[in-house]
């Protein structure tokens, strides 16, 4: 069975220019997540989805991030304006409760902002 | 991450056990997970214990809880150099919440 697949893996930008990044996680899985680690760090969760609705959403910085999960399956993130200090990594992850919510991440996508 | 909490470091020979040792503050906990992390990839699961459990044991891997001290703890036996990785330890909290709750991990080097 396939895992959580991310994409791009790496990404360096410019700062002020827009990054997207992609999620397709493990099928059947309703609830998906964005999570980002900076170095060092633990995860902080970004968002949270059932399904397609996010429940999660307090530590997403609104004014320049955004998600989407528009069918309920894949999801993608975006990031526009990069500023320098959003140089971190973007895990996305997903759970079920057929699973026992066990949480499952990608690889993860590591942004350089320049 | 201020409520659960790791050392951050952790040296040991190849051959030898390795404890990785976490403190978690809410006694609400349902589910104590280790990740693993090595440099470039993602957070990889190691294994979970559910809080009714003090023990649980997978192949060269032992978790043990104790729920009275909030105190949890992976012991790796055989280190490998393959195990030199950061390890993190995670804690969901009741409720219909799937926040974890992460420590800051702890850095685990094993030398030949």
């Amino acid at each position: 069975e396939a895992g959580v697949v991310q994409s791009p893996r790496y990404k360096i930008i410019e700062k002020k220019q827009p990054v997207a990044f992609w999620c397709n996680p493990i099928s059947g899985h309703n609830t998906l997540y964005w999570y980002r680690q900076n170095l060092g760090q633990g995860p902080e969760l970004l968002i949270r989805y059932e399904n397609e609705e996010a429940v999660d959403d307090s530590q997403l910085p609104k004014d320049r991030f955004s998600a989407e999960r528009l069918k309920g399956v894949d999801s993608t993130l975006k990031i526009q304006p990069a500023e320098l200090g959003d140089s971190a990594v973007y895990l996305c992850a997903s759970s079920s409760a057929a699973a026992g919510n066990t949480i499952y991440f990608g690889e993860g996508s590591w942004l350089t902002v320049v | 991450g201020e409520d659960v909490e790791q050392s951050l470091f952790l040296s040991v020979r190849e051959g030898d056990s390795s404890v990785i040792n976490c403190t978690y503050t809410d006694s609400s906990s349902t589910y104590l997970y280790w990740y693993k992390q090595e440099p470039g990839a993602g957070l990889q699961l190691l294994t979970y214990i559910f809080s009714n459990m003090d023990m649980k044991q997978d192949q060269r891997l032992t978790v043990l809880l104790n729920k009275k001290d909030k105190h949890l703890s992976l012991r790796i036996a055989d280190t490998q150099t393959g195990d030199s990785a950061i390890y993190f330890c995670a804690e969901r909290r009741g409720g219909n919440n799937r926040k974890l709750i992460w420590g800051l991990g702890t850095s685990l080097a094993v030398n030949p």
